[in-house]
């Protein structure tokens, strides 16, 4: 089973920032955080990561709680092809990833 | 480019037949792993490898097997035993198995269905 919380299905108007929340309340010291996107028909795609600190990439932002029982990852400007299934998933290593129903995120003009 | 190749994008197989599904990667990675997705459902791991020659049952390995004798190759044979195959399978390969600061990478998946 998966480790996170989610929310089914979320709106966010194009070009304003999209923030996807993620409950993991029973995360473990040494477990990061993962975020992916799923496209339609396609394989997921790598967004970002990070273990206790805020990380920033060219796609997104993840923001971590302090004592780790949340995140948010942050799409800055939206755009209508950001519209995709967003799964967060806590791991420890790569052969225990968990990915649950995540988050469909729709991003309307 | 690197990247993940999966073949073929879309596969039919009667009832009772084996198929294998083809995965490479030029990426270099140690790890290599093979996930089902049902609609509208997350990911469900199948079988791993962390090097060559050796490979690991996941959750869902009942009706599957697999082979990694090449380090670019992990293809995934799925059995008349799985009773249903209907899915899309995804490959996906990292650098280091064991550590937890290496995303994964994924292939744009196989479609199985069953005729």
């Amino acid at each position: 089973d998966a480790k996170t919380t989610q929310p089914p299905s979320m709106d966010c108007a194009e070009g304003r920032a999209a923030n996807l929340p993620c409950n993991h309340s029973t995360i473990s010291g040494n477990e990061y955080v993962y975020w992916y996107r799923q496209i339609h028909s396609q394989g997921p795609q790598y967004i970002i990561h990070g273990l206790k600190n805020n990380e920033t990439n060219e796609m997104a932002s993840l923001i971590i709680t302090e004592d780790r029982k949340s995140s948010t990852l942050i799409l800055p400007h939206a755009t209508l092809r950001d519209t995709a299934v967003y799964y967060c998933i806590v791991s420890y290593n790569n052969n225990d990833m968990r990915f649950g129903a995540g988050t469909r995120l729709t991003v309307k003009p | 480019d690197g990247g993940i190749t999966q073949s073929p994008k879309y596969l039919f197989r009667k009832e009772g037949q084996n198929v294998t599904l083809s995965c490479e990667q030029n990426l270099n990675h140690d790890a290599m792993y093979w996930y089902r997705q049902d609609p509208g459902q997350g990911l469900r791991l199948i079988y791993y490898s962390q090097i060559v020659n050796d490979f690991q049952k996941g959750d869902i390995a009942e009706g599957y097997s697999v082979s990694r004798e090449k380090k670019e190759s992990f293809p995934l044979t799925v059995t008349s035993a799985q009773k249903n195959p209907t899915a899309f399978y995804l490959c996906a390969s990292s650098i280091d198995p064991s550590g937890g600061n290496q995303p994964q990478h994924f292939g744009d998946g196989t479609r199985l269905s069953i005729l």
